[in-house]
């Protein structure tokens, strides 16, 4: 099992230019999630799937947008970026039914805008 | 708006010494609240508590949760450098289905030799 796993690891972009983060789990988990983390704030979330076809918006969802047409995959889209997501990207996932909160994380994709 | 407060923001202390790292929260609808040790890169599970004033424990690791004066308090004992590492804390709320998860900001734990 290689869990969840996040491609590419590091990225640079100039603003305006767009990219795909591709997030990829084995678990058969029903839920994925995209986070960003910046220093002194934590997590936060970007978007949400609660399955296949499905997406809806987290707290920070301005400027990037998702799909998950597999319901291994799970993208998180920049189609012009700027430089305030410059961020840690974490994508995460997590097992149906209530009372099972625990969500496991990718590694992570480190990306800079200039 | 839902909060969750971890204190200190960031510690160093000595090989061998015990850590206490703190949170707080303050949620609508409380249900469970996690902790996370997060090294390089991803974060990593370590305990879940829903019931006040039962330890969970692992190694020298410990937390305890207290739902009337809503905190968490996560002990490390005998501290090794490979404690280093963010702890994030992070609460559920059960009026979301899909497990909605409010993470506070993380202490910074540096472990020197």
């Amino acid at each position: 099992n290689a869990g969840v796993t996040q491609t590419p690891k590091f990225r640079v972009l100039k603003t305006g230019q767009s990219m795909t983060l591709l997030c990829a789990q084995d678990m058969n988990h029903e839920y994925m999630y995209w986070y960003r983390q910046d220093p002194g704030m934590g997590l936060r979330l970007i978007h949400y799937s609660v399955g296949e076809g499905t997406t809806a918006k987290g707290e920070v969802p301005d400027g990037y947008n998702v799909s998950r047409l597999k319901k291994q995959n799970f993208l998180l889209g920049l189609e012009s970026a700027a430089p305030s997501q410059t961020s840690v990207y974490f994508c995460a996932s997590s097992i149906t039914g209530t009372g099972t909160y625990e969500q496991y994380f990718g590694p992570g994709t480190r990306l800079t805008v200039t | 708006e839902d909060k969750v407060v971890q204190s200190p923001l960031s510690l160093v202390v000595h090989e061998g010494d015990t850590v206490t790292l703190n949170c707080s929260y303050e949620v609508t609808n409380f249900r469970s609240l996690l902790w996370y040790k997060q090294e390089k890169k991803a974060p990593t599970f370590l305990f879940m508590l829903t019931s006040s004033g039962i330890e969970k424990k692992s190694g020298r690791l410990s937390s305890i949760l207290d739902k009337k004066e809503l905190f968490s308090i996560l002990n490390i004992t005998a501290t090794q450098t490979g404690d280093s590492a963010i702890y994030l804390c992070a609460v559920t709320d059960p009026s979301h289905s899909w497990g909605k998860l409010q993470f506070g900001a993380g202490t910074q734990v540096v472990v020197t030799p």
